[in-house]
């Protein structure tokens, strides 16, 4: 069966790094694109960033853009999150996501692990 | 990148039906046929409920469907149950090759 498994989570002082994973199993890795998803504390999904496939392709959303980097190691199974400069708003419990093959949408989701910016 | 919009909450009682709008503009919803829904319950991850706007995945209820006009798709619920209670999310892809999601809608079972 489908399994993401995030990890890496914790507190943090504002402005210092972070670097979660989301281990995946159960499934042909290196044939999907991963998205990061968050969700702060009783707010709704945001959308943070996909990579595609094989690593050829990466897009953020603005409020990352130059601050997080999403990286891939398909011979790990493994999907991960670069943070850095974290602020207070980065505050938020982060899932990673499986786009399905050939398409837009996030068919299988990870439990989530929660990063508090913090001082 | 603003989010798609949703109204905050609804509600209905068991066997009704109800429906949640999620507007965008024509960069994402109305540009595409790719939007898609999410059910989260508290403390839970959020579950697929419909793909492509109006696709359902294998073990979703068919009480659960979807539809688009324009740039404001639709998720309608019908004969409501009590564990149909949860927040839901609408989702779609961008013509910056993003995505976005809308800001959530809390349905009520009365």
């Amino acid at each position: 069966q489908v399994q993401l498994v995030e990890s890496g989570g914790g507190v943090v002082q504002p402005g210092r790094s972070l670097r979660l994973s989301c281990a995946a199993s159960g499934f042909t890795f290196k044939k999907y694109a991963m998205h990061w998803v968050r969700q702060a504390p009783g707010k709704g999904l945001q959308w943070v960033a996909v990579m595609s496939y094989d690593g050829s392709n990466q897009y953020y959303a603005d409020s990352v853009k130059g601050r997080f980097t999403i990286s891939r190691d398909n011979s790990k199974n493994t999907l991960y999150l670069q943070m850095n400069s974290l602020r207070p708003e980065d505050t938020a419990v982060y899932y990673c996501a499986r786009e399905a093959v050939g398409a837009v949408y996030f068919d299988y989701w990870g439990q989530g692990t929660l990063v508090t910016v913090s001082s | 990148q603003s989010a798609l919009t949703q109204p905050a909450s609804v509600s209905g009682s068991p066997g009704q039906s109800i429906a949640i709008s999620c507007t965008g503009t024509s960069s994402d919803v109305g540009g595409y046929n790719y939007v898609s829904w999410y059910q989260q319950h508290p403390g839970r991850a959020p579950k697929l409920m419909i793909y492509d706007v109006s696709n359902r995945p294998s073990g979703v209820s068919d009480r659960f469907s979807g539809s688009k006009s324009g740039n404001t798709a639709s998720l309608t619920i019908s004969g409501l149950q009590a564990e149909d209670e949860a927040d839901y999310y609408c989702s779609s892809y961008t013509s910056s090759s993003t995505r976005v999601f809308g800001g959530g809608t809390k349905l009520t079972v009365l």
